[in-house]
C-alpha cells in the first residue's frame, strides 16, 4: 500500500499570502488529522477529519482552516501567513478517529514565511 | 488527557535492549499508552499501543505497570537507525487527539 503522501514538500511564501498544502491518506483511511511542528513549540495537533467533518480541533487561530473530500483527501489553508508560520506541517491518517486507531504520518510540508 | 513524563535523553549502546520510561501516574481507565517515534526530517512512526497489558509486535515491547501509572518500552536489539525521539502518549479511545510531549531523544551508539 502507497504510504500518505503530501504537496508540496517544500515551499516558500512571503509574509501575508495564503498557502494551501495537501494530503493523501491511505487508501481505506477515512481520518485525516494535521500537526505543526516547530523546533520551539514542537508538534502541535491542528484538527482531524472523519468522512469530511472536522471532529477535533487544537488551539490555533481561525486563519487555520482545512477541509477534507468524499475521497478522504485533505488540504489545509493558512491565510494571511505570519513569519511564526514557519514550519514542518505534517499530515496523519488512520482507519478511523485518532485514538481509535494507530495514526500513518507523511513526510511533512516544510514551509518557509519570509 | 493524561500528562506523560519522559526523560530528554539517553543513551543506548548498538545491540543492547534500549528501555525508555514513560511515567503517566494521572492516566484513567480508559486511556490507552501509544508510542511513536521520529527520526530526524522524518514524519512519526507508529510504534505500538496497550491498554493493560504487556504488548509486543516486530518493532518493540510495551510494558505497561498493574497500576498503570508507568510503561516501559523496549526495542530488544537496539541499532544505529533506532536513533530518534520516542514519545509516549496516553489517549481516551476514540475521538481525541494527540498531544505530543517533549519525548525521549534515543542515541544508539556504536
Amino acid at each position: 500500500k502507497a504510504g500518505v503522501t503530501q504537496t508540496p514538500r517544500y515551499l516558500i511564501k512571503t509574509r501575508g499570502q495564503q498557502v494551501t498544502l495537501s494530503c493523501s491518506p491511505i487508501s481505506g483511511h477515512r481520518s485525516v488529522s494535521w500537526y505543526q511542528q516547530t523546533p520551539g513549540q514542537g508538534l502541535q495537533f491542528l484538527f482531524e477529519y472523519f468522512s469530511e467533518t472536522q471532529r477535533n480541533k487544537g488551539n490555533f487561530p481561525g486563519r487555520f482552516s482545512g477541509r477534507q473530500f468524499s475521497n478522504s483527501r485533505s488540504e489545509m489553508n493558512v491565510s494571511t501567513l505570519e513569519l511564526g508560520d514557519s514550519a514542518l506541517y505534517l499530515c496523519a491518517s488512520s482507519l478511523g478517529l485518532a485514538g481509535e486507531y494507530e495514526q500513518y504520518f507523511g513526510p511533512g510540508t516544510r514551509l518557509t514565511v519570509t | 488527557d493524561a500528562k506523560t513524563t519522559q526523560p530528554p535523553s539517553m543513551d543506548c549502546a548498538e545491540g543492547r535492549a534500549a528501555n525508555l520510561p514513560c511515567n503517566h501516574s494521572t492516566i484513567s481507565g480508559n486511556e490507552y499508552v501509544y508510542w511513536y517515534r521520529q527520526i530526524h526530517s522524518q514524519g512519526p512512526q507508529y510504534i505500538i499501543h496497550g491498554l493493560k497489558n504487556n504488548e509486543t509486535n516486530e518493532m518493540a515491547s510495551l510494558i505497561i505497570t498493574e497500576d498503570r501509572k508507568s510503561s516501559t518500552l523496549i526495542l530488544p536489539h537496539a541499532t544505529l537507525r533506532d536513533t530518534a525521539v520516542y514519545y509516549c502518549i496516553v489517549i481516551i479511545n476514540a475521538g481525541n487527539m494527540l498531544t505530543f510531549g517533549g519525548g525521549t531523544r534515543l542515541m544508539v551508539k556504536p
